[in-house]
């Protein structure tokens, strides 16, 4: 149990595109998603906390108009980057908290998208 | 301040242990966690420790803290190459609190 997916698991596009990451609790429901980025041999940097139905909190320095979260349902989260640049290019992480009861912060994590803009 | 410290790289043979050190600046953390991530792939939790205590055990894992020095460590016993990956510390503050603050992680190698 506890399944978390991303998809894309990779994507490759041209600058000034945009790119729309989902992210999907599998067997759970998630009152709290949250987005990751981490950069090439890099911890994992928190851009947005994501609660279902509600705006997303963004971290200091993350963009909200160019990473734009919706939290539309108990099991989705999307993630969409707009305009993309070479510089967005990175490995988006997500992370899903179960909708219980837990004694520690409990998340799990997608498997990850590694988007590359031209 | 949110801070937190890992050395870059471990390289252990097979069958010895490995013992993988990470320092926090932030006293208010309730919970430190220990994440495995594979070439490619998310995070795996691998244990978690509670702020008052001192060490937790775990088959071949065996996590100590030392609050006052804030230091956080991760033992792993018999290491395997399948144990080759980047491990994660991080800290979450506070029962109501969702964010998890990474470490840098390090890179453990494991050769035969």
């Amino acid at each position: 149990g506890a399944v978390v997916s991303q998809h894309p698991s990779r994507v490759i596009c041209k600058s000034g595109t945009s790119v729309k990451i989902e992210c999907r609790s599998l067997d759970f429901q998630a009152t709290t998603m949250f987005w990751y980025r981490q950069f090439p041999k890099q911890s994992l940097m928190l851009m947005a906390t994501s609660n279902e139905g509600s705006k997303a909190t963004y971290e200091q320095g993350v963009e909200k108009d160019k990473f734009l979260i919706n939290h539309a349902s108990l099991t989705l989260s999307t993630l969409t980057v707009t305009s993309a640049h070479p510089e967005d290019s990175s490995f988006y992480i997500c992370s899903a908290r179960p909708q219980r009861e837990a004694l520690y912060n409990e998340q799990f994590f997608g498997p990850g998208t590694r988007l590359t803009v031209l | 301040g949110e801070d937190v410290e890992q050395s870059l790289f471990l390289s252990v043979r097979e069958g010895d242990s490995s013992v993988i050190n990470c320092t926090y600046t932030d006293s208010s953390s309730t919970y430190l966690y220990w994440y495995k991530q594979e070439p490619g792939a998310g995070l795996q939790l691998l244990t978690y420790i509670f702020s008052n205590m001192d060490m937790k055990q775990d088959q071949r894992l065996t996590v100590l803290l030392n609050k006052k020095d804030k230091h956080l460590s991760l033992r792993i016993a018999d290491t395997q190459t399948g144990d080759s990956a980047i491990y994660f510390c991080a800290e979450s503050m506070g029962y109501n609190t969702d964010k998890l603050i990474f470490g840098t992680g390090t890179r453990l190698q494991v050769f035969p």
